[in-house]
């Protein structure tokens, strides 16, 4: 049971480059959201969608993009990477209405240098 | 501006005994709040949560307890285990602010929990 899938799991960016983390769900659930989480910090909304073709911006959401073409995948975009956007970056899902788990999946490592 | 706070960075425990953790908020929007755990190099997982309409709520050796007055919830764990050796985190959402609040989770620093054999 694959649940949240995000790749990759590790990347080094240089300053500049652009780069796209992959989200995948096989849960058939409407909603997904992209966190970032730094050191010593609470994670931090990104972006979320409620269903395909709808997303909506987070706590933190400079210097990303998001789409959702499909139910399943939900890809964030790093433009112009900075060395702000070193982080971990944690991809989510839930079903809709309040008490559905939300789930997350295990992670992407960013380094921009 | 920090709406979940985590106060403690780190609590350590003998195996067997209780473990507390705590946890403010100062939105008074919040109404859903949720714990998660979470082992190095993996994701949050989902614990326990409670929602506003209650002061507490049991899931095996996990109890929520919620003070809205105090804005101030806490998980006590007994008895602990070395594998709940983890970091912990309290997060907060306006879930009935509207339909798509309830997933847009605000989060504490975290607390380190160890579990000492």
């Amino acid at each position: 049971n694959a649940g949240v899938t995000q790749t990759p799991k590790f990347r080094i960016l240089k300053i500049g480059q652009s780069m796209t983390l992959q989200c995948t769900q096989d849960m058939n659930h409407n909603y997904m959201y992209w966190y970032r989480q730094d050191p010593g910090m609470g994670l931090k909304l990104i972006y979320y969608s409620v269903g395909a073709g709808i997303t909506d911006k987070g706590e933190v959401p400079n210097g990303y993009n998001v789409s959702r073409s499909t139910t399943e995948d939900f890809p964030l975009r790093l433009e112009l990477a900075a060395p702000s956007q070193t982080s971990v970056y944690f991809c989510a899902s839930s079903g809709t209405g309040v008490g559905n788990t939300i789930y997350f999946g295990e992670g992407s490592w960013l380094t921009v240098v | 501006d920090q709406q979940v706070k985590q106060n403690s960075p780190s609590l350590s425990v003998q195996e067997g005994r209780i473990s507390i953790l705590n946890c403010d908020y100062t939105n008074s929007m919040f109404d859903y709040f949720l714990w998660y755990k979470k082992y190095p190099a993996e994701g949050p997982t989902f614990l326990i949560s409670i929602s506003s309409i209650k002061d507490k709520n049991e899931d095996g050796r996990f109890t929520v307890f919620l003070n809205k007055s105090a804005k101030h919830l806490s998980l006590h764990i007994v008895p602990s285990q070395p594998g709940d050796s983890a970091v912990y985190f309290c997060a907060a959402s306006a879930a009935n602010a509207g339909g798509t609040s309830y997933g847009k989770l605000t989060f504490g620093q975290g607390t380190i929990l160890t579990v000492h054999p």
